[in-house]
C-alpha cells in the first residue's frame, strides 16, 4: 500500500519568514495530494491540493509543488502570520485509499 | 449543506467493553474513511467504504470492523477494547471513489479506562 513520509516534525519560524514542508510517497499511482491543517482541538481542514497532471499550485501565501519523477511534494507557506501555527499533514491518494503523513507541528513566533 | 456528522462526541469505556461510533456522510458522498488519531500523534487509516462494501483496510487487527448502509451513513465497532484504543476517531467522506476532497468530521473522542 501507499507509504508517506513527511519532514520535518516540528518548524519553527519568526513571523514573516517562510516555511517549507516536505513529503515523499511510495506509491506511483498515487494521483492527488491534498494538505491539511489541523488546529488545536479541531477537525483537519483542507487548504490546497495538487492533482499529478499539474507541478505546482499556488493559493495567496500558499503553494505547492509535486515532482513525480522524484515522488515528492513540499507545502511552502510565505509571510507566516501567527494564526498559520498549526499541525500541518499530507497525504496521497490512489484508487485504494487516502494516506497521511505523520504530520509538522508549525509554531509562528510573533 | 450540512457537513460530515459524528456521534458520539465523547465516550468513555472500560477495558473489555466495545465501543461504536456512527458517521454521517455529506450529502451526496458514497465513500467514507475512518482514521484514528492518538493524542498528539498522525491519522492512521482504519477502513475506507464506498456504495455500502468495505475497499480497504488499514494496518489493525479485526476488532477494528465496521459497515456502511444504504444510505451511506456508517459506523465503527472496536470489540475489546484495549487501553491504547484511546484516541480520537475521525470519519470523513468524499464524493466517488478516489482523487477528489476528503472532508473530516469533528471526530469521537474514545476514552478507554
Amino acid at each position: 500500500g501507499e507509504n508517506v513520509e513527511q519532514h520535518p516534525s516540528t518548524l519553527s519560524v519568526q513571523e514573516g519568514d517562510s516555511a517549507v514542508i516536505k513529503c515523499t510517497y511510495s506509491d506511483s499511482a498515487s494521483n492527488y495530494f491534498p494538505w491539511y491543517k489541523q488546529e488545536l482541538g479541531k477537525r483537519p481542514q483542507l487548504i490546497i491540493d495538487i492533482r499529478s497532471n499539474v507541478g505546482e499550485k499556488k493559493d495567496q501565501r500558499i503553494a505547492v509543488t509535486l515532482n513525480k519523477t522524484a515522488k515528492h511534494f513540499s507545502l511552502h507557506i510565505t509571510e507566516t502570520q501567527p494564526e498559520d501555527s498549526a499541525v500541518y499533514f499530507c497525504a496521497a491518494h490512489n484508487n485504494n485509499d487516502m494516506r497521511f503523513g505523520a504530520g509538522t507541528r508549525l509554531t509562528v513566533k510573533p | 449543506e450540512a457537513g460530515v456528522t459524528q456521534s458520539p462526541t465523547h465516550l468513555i469505556k472500560t477495558r473489555g467493553q466495545q465501543a461504536t461510533l456512527r458517521c454521517s456522510p455529506i450529502s451526496g458522498h458514497t465513500s467514507v474513511y475512518w482514521y484514528q488519531q492518538a493524542l498528539g500523534l498522525g491519522l492512521q487509516f482504519l477502513l475506507w467504504y464506498d456504495e455500502g462494501e468495505e475497499r480497504n483496510r488499514g494496518n489493525f487487527p479485526p476488532r477494528f470492523s465496521g459497515r456502511q448502509f444504504p444510505n451511506y451513513s456508517s459506523e465503527l465497532n472496536v470489540n475489546a477494547l484495549e487501553l491504547e484504543d484511546s484516541a480520537l476517531y475521525l470519519c470523513a467522506s468524499l464524493v466517488g471513489g478516489w482523487a477528489n476532497v476528503l472532508t473530516f468530521g469533528a471526530g469521537s473522542r474514545l476514552t478507554v479506562l
